[in-house]
């Protein structure tokens, strides 16, 4: 099984809501990434997780909250999210992480921020 | 800075043909390159990831290359199908600390009837 899922699909929430997306792997890896990808451009690194400890954060914005329960669960709260903030967010997961290890993505959250 | 450029940003084709699409990279030191379809709205795929020892892979129809001299990649598609039709992104891994991909911009690819 080489498959990663994200719930939901897609996603509409106001600026006051709270919501969560959630991704999940049983591949046995160690590494999960959140990625953002705003339209006709490349996924931008926001988060990195490493044997469930957060390893890298890009300067993200507190609104954005990483969460990593167990290794093949990885969750981004959402809260007080602006417009700018709709995009594609995509999760990925690799054996351990390190530059020579290959990615695999999920089909990633549609958000739209109302 | 590193910096992965694409080319050409798009491209249309008829289904059936032949195309190739460049990627030309400036990120130092090198680990490795892949290649990724993307659909519209759906996560990347990977196709191809090579190393700087490698300079040829394929995977099926598509056929990558790489250069690491001249830090120049290639990714050819045969027999063009419908289904070819998406945004083929290189995202180039360098060596040392850290796991940031750089990414391409992406080519998009059309391949009509």
């Amino acid at each position: 099984d080489t498959e990663v899922t994200q719930t939901p699909k897609h996603l509409v929430m106001g600026m006051t809501n709270k919501k969560s997306l959630k991704c999940e792997q049983h591949m046995g890896h160690r590494a999960m990434y959140w990625y953002k990808q705003k339209a006709k451009k490349p996924p931008e690194l926001m988060f990195v997780y490493s044997y469930e400890k957060l390893s890298i954060n890009e300067s993200v914005p507190s609104r954005f909250s990483p969460e990593c329960p167990n290794s093949s669960l990885l969750n981004l709260h959402l809260h007080a999210l602006q417009p700018e903030d709709s995009a594609l967010y995509l999760c990925a997961s690799s054996q351990v992480e390190g530059n020579s290890y290959e990615q695999y993505f999920g089909p990633g959250t549609r958000l739209t921020v109302t | 800075k590193n910096q992965v450029e694409q080319s050409p940003q798009s491209l249309i084709i008829l289904e059936g043909k032949n195309c190739t699409l460049q990627c030309n990279y400036t990120v130092s030191p090198f680990s490795n390159l892949r290649w990724y379809k993307q659909d519209t709205g759906r996560g990347p795929v990977s196709l191809t990831i090579m190393t700087f020892s490698e300079n040829t892979k394929s995977n099926g129809r598509y056929t990558a290359t790489l250069d690491a001299d001249t830090k120049q990649s290639s990714l050819h598609i045969t027999a063009s199908q419908l289904s070819d039709s998406a945004s083929y992104i290189c995202v180039v891994s360098g060596a040392g600390g850290g796991n940031k991909l750089t990414f391409g911009t992406g080519t998009q690819l059309k391949v009509e009837l």
